[in-house]
């Protein structure tokens, strides 16, 4: 009965290999995003949807595509992976009320490694 | 973080002292201001958050306090605990846009026994 679950959990692929990350939420959200951290556990926003729509979509190459079927599914796909892909990847989801509290709750997080 | 800066980047203190972690940021129109705790190997979670209509707010050990003018917001944990021990990020929204948080580049905080 986990909030946000994302899968896999763990990921080790070699260079130029295409993969995707799966993410579903139960909590109700409109509202989902992807973070990159990275080893310095840095932690970036990369995209988010809200309703399915596109709402954030930062400076990433576009060998990372989102994609949301419906609003509790956010899936990242990653095409022709590079050694700097590696990091952990989290997903999460909010509820999209504005001037309301806005909690992101995040993922497990997903551990990709590009050898 | 591009918007968020936070200090120190590592904290050691001995159980049972405080812990302070200070982040600025950079725009004046960010309204809200939420902590996340993440142990090591887990997910980031909410601990604490502040809206910018408050400046303190405490919840057991911790509270957080905001200084708008200042543009700087403040994390303090009292009687600290070796399960404490964990990186701490603040954040802020980008601008008035709910959806987008800013992160600091985490502290990593220790408690020693």
């Amino acid at each position: 009965d986990t909030a946000v679950s994302q899968t896999p959990k763990y990921l080790v692929t070699q260079m130029g290999n295409d993969k995707s990350i799966k993410c579903e939420q139960n909590l109700g959200h409109d509202t989902m995003y992807w973070y990159k951290q990275d080893s310095k556990k840095f932690l970036k926003i990369m995209f988010s949807y809200n309703n399915k729509e596109l709402i954030i979509n930062e400076t990433v190459p576009n060998r990372f595509s989102p994609k949301s079927p419906d609003k509790a599914h956010l899936n990242l796909h990653i095409n022709s992976l590079e050694l700097g892909d590696s990091a952990v990847y989290f997903c999460a989801s909010s509820r999209s009320v504005r001037g309301s509290r806005n909690t992101i709750y995040f993922g497990e997080g997903s551990w990709l490694t590009v050898v | 973080g591009e918007n968020v800066e936070q200090h120190p980047s590592t904290l050691s203190v001995q159980e049972g002292d405080s812990a302070v972690i200070k982040c600025t940021y950079s725009d004046s129109a960010s309204n809200y201001f939420p902590w996340y705790k993440q142990e090591l190997g887990k997910r980031p979670q909410l601990i604490i958050d502040i809206r910018s209509n408050v400046g303190e707010k405490k919840d057991q050990r911790i509270a957080v306090t905001l200084n708008k003018t200042a543009k700087h917001f403040s994390l303090h944990i009292t009687e600290t605990q070796p399960e404490d021990s964990a990186v701490y990020f603040c954040a802020a929204t980008m601008g008035s846009n709910d959806y987008k948080l800013s992160f600091g580049a985490g502290t990593t905080v220790t408690v020693r026994a």
